[in-house]
């Protein structure tokens, strides 16, 4: 069975830049299963920052950015603002139909 | 703009059934695969069942497979989720999404699935 591991907090103090990963037991990440990020706060539904490795959604401001470092899946926050605050869920299509979603990091400004 | 609203969630006991639903505007809906993803309490996001474009090929969880069933509408551009033998581990906020992929990712409101005696 198949595992995505995300580190399960995180803080960055406001301004500051952060870096989440996101490792797949099974290997290295790549993008042919197009990782994904999501941010979720608290009462709302999930809202895709990133797709398809490193493209941004509408919208959103380009101090979001998604990469593969080394063999995992990464988002970088740069000039963190305290409305960052949130869990974060990266994402991975596995083929076949099956997705797969990380534990989900939560991120602390302060 | 692209809306996605989930209805169908309910209180409801072990055993029991329960549907839900989700109406989707602003995009072709028959383009694209929809899924259901929930988040269960003190837990995170879990994906639970995909359906293709045509509705030809569906896709399950281990946790819901043989229980919950998937389906769509295409000429009322609906998803929907049948949900049998209910368990309190299903207890969750239900999410409606066109999963993010090559393509944007787009989700509803959620709808909250409460199985309790």
């Amino acid at each position: 069975q198949t595992v995505v591991t995300q580190e399960p907090s995180f803080s960055v103090s406001p301004g500051g830049t952060v870096t989440l990963t996101c490792t797949l037991s099974s290997g290295s990440v790549s993008t042919t299963y197009r990782p994904s990020w999501s941010q979720q706060t608290p009462g709302q539904p999930p809202r895709t920052l990133i797709y398809n490795t490193n493209t941004r959604s509408s919208g959103v401001p380009d101090r979001f950015s998604g990469s593969i470092l080394g063999s995992k899946a990464a988002l970088t926050i740069a000039g963190a603002q305290a409305d960052d605050e949130s869990d974060y869920y990266c994402m991975f299509y596995m083929g076949n139909g099956f997705s797969l979603f990380g534990g989900g990091t939560k991120l602390t400004v302060l | 703009e692209v809306e996605l609203l989930e209805s169908g969630g309910d209180l409801e006991q072990p055993g029991k059934s329960l549907r839900l639903a989700c109406g989707v505007s602003g995009l072709t809906f028959s383009d694209y695969a929809m899924s259901w993803v929930r988040r269960s309490p003190g837990k995170g996001l879990e994906w639970v069942s995909s359906i293709s474009g045509t509705g030809d090929a569906t896709y399950y969880a281990d946790a819901v497979k043989g229980r919950f069933t998937i389906s769509r509408d295409n000429s009322k551009n609906t998803v929907y989720l049948q949900m049998n033998s209910l368990r309190g581990e299903d207890t969750a906020i239900y999410y409606c999404a066109k999963l993010p992929g090559s393509s944007p990712g787009y989700w509803g409101q959620g709808t909250l699935v409460n199985v309790s005696s």
